[in-house]
């Protein structure tokens, strides 16, 4: 059993460039989570999703895209790379939504931007 | 401003020593959880509390949430350098959003 599963785990992107994070979990999870992590800010929380089909707006959803076309994947778009977007990036699932179930991350993706 | 305040932000402690981690609200807290992440890994879930005056353990691990629901300890019994690593609470403090704590960072010295 994986889990929740990112790729890549790091990455380096030049300004303006454009990647997407890769997140995967199966545990038959109907929502899923993009937080990132920055030094002293906790996580915050990007986009989420309820189940296939639908997603919303976080926190800090500016600069990001999102898509969920199926149970098992969550990926995160980012199309201008900024130097603010410099983050440890993680996608996290829950069997129901919070606060009644806990979330299960992954390892993270660790993106500079430069 | 940070919803969930949490101190203190390092601690450096003696293996064996104990020490209490703390995560505080200025509102009520729905849902608080415990988790713990160690340098280039997720977030582990350790445990989470409801109830006003809930307590759990798990291990040398015991959380507890106040009467008010408005800070939650996290307290380590006879630390060992295994628990080394980042404790951030997580918790839904307006009844319709999550957030979570700033994290503390500990660290035990053999």
């Amino acid at each position: 059993n994986a889990g929740v599963t990112q790729t890549p785990k790091f990455r380096i992107l030049k300004i303006g460039q454009s990647m997407t994070l890769q997140c995967a979990q199966d545990m038959n999870h109907n929502y899923m989570y993009w937080y990132r992590q920055d030094p002293g800010m906790g996580l915050k929380l990007i986009y989420y999703s309820v189940g296939a089909g639908i997603t919303d707006k976080g926190e800090v959803p500016n600069g990001y895209n999102v898509s969920r076309s199926t149970t098992e994947d969550f990926p995160l778009r980012l199309e201008l790379a900024a130097p603010s977007q410099t983050s440890v990036y993680f996608c996290a699932s829950s069997y129901i939504g919070l606060p009644s179930s806990p979330l299960h991350f992954g390892n993270g993706t660790r993106l500079t931007v430069t | 401003s940070q919803e969930l305040e949490q101190s203190p932000q390092s601690l450096i402690v003696q293996e064996g020593k104990n020490l209490t981690i703390n995560c505080t609200s200025s509102k009520t807290l729905y849902g608080l959880y415990w988790y713990k992440q160690k340098y280039g890994e997720g977030l582990i879930f350790l445990m989470m509390l409801q109830k006003g005056g809930e307590e759990k353990s798990h291990e040398k691990i015991t959380a507890k949430l106040d009467e008010k629901k408005q800070q939650s300890s996290l307290h380590i019994t006879a630390s060992q350098p295994s628990h080394a690593g980042i404790y951030l609470c997580g918790a839904d403090v307006t009844g319709n959003q999550f957030y979570f704590g700033t994290g503390t960072s500990l660290t035990v010295i053999p």
